[in-house]
């Protein structure tokens, strides 16, 4: 069975830094690429960037961009996002996702990682 | 970066109804890089429909996708009890993704 296993919530506090993981397990197949995406109470999803699996190429949303790095390690087959410079509107729910075909959507998601960002 | 819009923000219908739902881009996505995706509360997005009008992995064929160009449409034929759900189309085009705000598909 396919997985995307994510770490747990994270409380910080304004200015800081915050690395969540996301660990691929159960794959008979290579993923294309590892998509981080986050959601907010009652909005839409926000994409923050990629990764691509085969190679370390990345790329980020403008809007975070200098504030986000996308890394992976492939030993563990483990991807991580880490956001500086929190804020109170960073707080959400934080998701990688993946497909194993194109990188243009994605079929599986992890769980979901609540960050949130308070003094 | 491309918007995309969808509408209605709200459709309530009952069981066996027809949905349609709408999605508008602000520029032509070539290539047909579109995909709905489905959300209840407190789950990740379910990817419904990939590359316009393809069905991802186990979806029922009650839901289709269709569009081309800047105008992209997701029918839900006829409504399931566990179809009310939010709704987000999602593009990806210059490397880039964006999703829409969503149409939330409540029951009448």
């Amino acid at each position: 069975q396919v997985q995307l296993l994510q770490s747990g919530p994270e409380v910080k506090k304004p200015g800081t830094s915050v690395k969540v993981s996301c660990q691929a397990s159960g794959l008979p197949f290579r993923l294309t690429a590892v998509q981080w995406v986050r959601q907010a109470r009652g909005q839409p999803p926000e994409w923050i960037g990629w990764i691509l699996v085969g190679g370390s190429e990345t790329k980020y949303a403008q809007k975070l961009q200098g504030r986000v790095t996308i890394s992976r390690d492939t030993s563990t087959r483990t991807t991580y996002m880490e956001l500086s410079g929190l804020r109170a509107e960073d707080t959400a729910v934080y998701y990688c996702a993946a497909d194993r075909n194109d990188i243009a959507w994605a079929f599986y998601w992890g769980r979901g990682t609540l960050v949130t960002v308070s003094s | 970066e491309i918007v995309l819009t969808q509408s209605p923000d709200t459709l309530s219908l009952s069981p066996g109804e027809r949905a349609t739902l709408s999605c508008r881009a602000s520029q032509t996505i070539i290539n047909n890089y579109l995909a709905w995706y489905q959300q209840k509360p407190g789950q990740p997005p379910r990817l419904l429909i990939y590359g316009v009008s393809n069905r991802a992995e186990d979806i029922p064929d009650r839901f289709s996708g269709s569009g081309s160009g800047t105008d992209f449409t997701l029918t839900i034929s006829r409504l399931e009890p566990e179809d009310f759900a939010v709704f987000f189309c999602q593009q990806y085009e210059t490397t880039l993704w964006t999703f829409g705000q969503g149409t939330k598909v409540d029951i009448k």
